[in-house]
């Protein structure tokens, strides 16, 4: 069954540190999809980035970069000299393609706090 | 922006009373979802469809029913509210594409069963 973990459940920042958002999922399959989501305070949800199973080439998009390891089944977030804007709720998630159901499986979120 | 239209985006309602929620798309993606978002639970998947009369359960699917009779539309109906049902509802599309695999969600709509 797949499953994702974020046991970071609140995390405080002062403003221009880095910070790492953790995600660590589960999964039989063999291809699958991972996904990072921005819910700010306004509650809409905003897509941020993919990753495929078979690309674990890193990104990263100005403050934003992403790890992504299958030997340790992780798609960790880091934020870059943090701003207060990105002060929200980030939620990880995992869509196995295998079975065809293309579910989207989400983690429990992580609210960032960012303090000027 | 992915058009994606949730309606009523606010609502309260009785215990005991039906209430039908409705996800509008323009975007003509094959897959759509309902869920739910509670504090300490994240997104939990409620049912989805994955074309026209396809339909599944997930994750938190008692107490709800859905139907999509119509590529556009994906209804969500709780048969007789509880309040336990007080929560956030978000729906969601994705076509699967091989460039495009995310979700796209909806504004969210706020249910409160009183």
């Amino acid at each position: 069954a797949q499953k994702v973990t974020q046991a970071q459940t609140e995390i405080s920042v002062v403003e221009k540190e880095d910070v790492t958002l953790d995600c660590v999922y589960e999964t039989r399959d063999t291809t699958y999809y991972l996904f990072w989501y921005k819910q700010p305070p306004s509650g809409e949800l905003v897509f941020l980035i993919r990753r495929n199973s078979f690309d674990e080439q890193n990104e990263i998009s100005g403050r934003y970069s992403w790890n992504f390891q299958k030997s340790t089944s992780s798609f960790n977030f880091t934020i870059t000299a943090s701003q207060v804007v990105d002060s929200a709720v980030y939620f990880c998630a995992l869509s196995e393609a295998d079975s065809g159901t293309y579910k989207y499986i989400f983690g429990t979120g992580t609210r960032l706090k960012v303090l000027a | 922006d992915a058009g994606i239209t949730q309606s009523p985006r606010h609502k309260v309602t009785e215990t005991g009373t039906p209430v039908t929620l409705r996800c509008h798309q323009t975007e003509n993606h094959r897959y759509m979802y309902w869920y739910r978002q509670d504090p300490g639970h994240g997104l939990r998947l409620i049912h989805y469809s994955y074309g026209v009369k396809d339909t599944d359960k997930g994750e938190v699917s008692d107490g709800y029913s859905v139907s999509r009779s119509k590529t556009e539309d994906f209804l969500l109906t709780l048969e007789s509210a509880t309040s336990s049902q007080t929560s956030v509802y978000f729906c969601a599309i994705s076509d699967r594409s091989l460039r495009n695999t995310e979700a796209f969600f909806g504004q969210g709509t706020r249910l409160t069963v009183v």
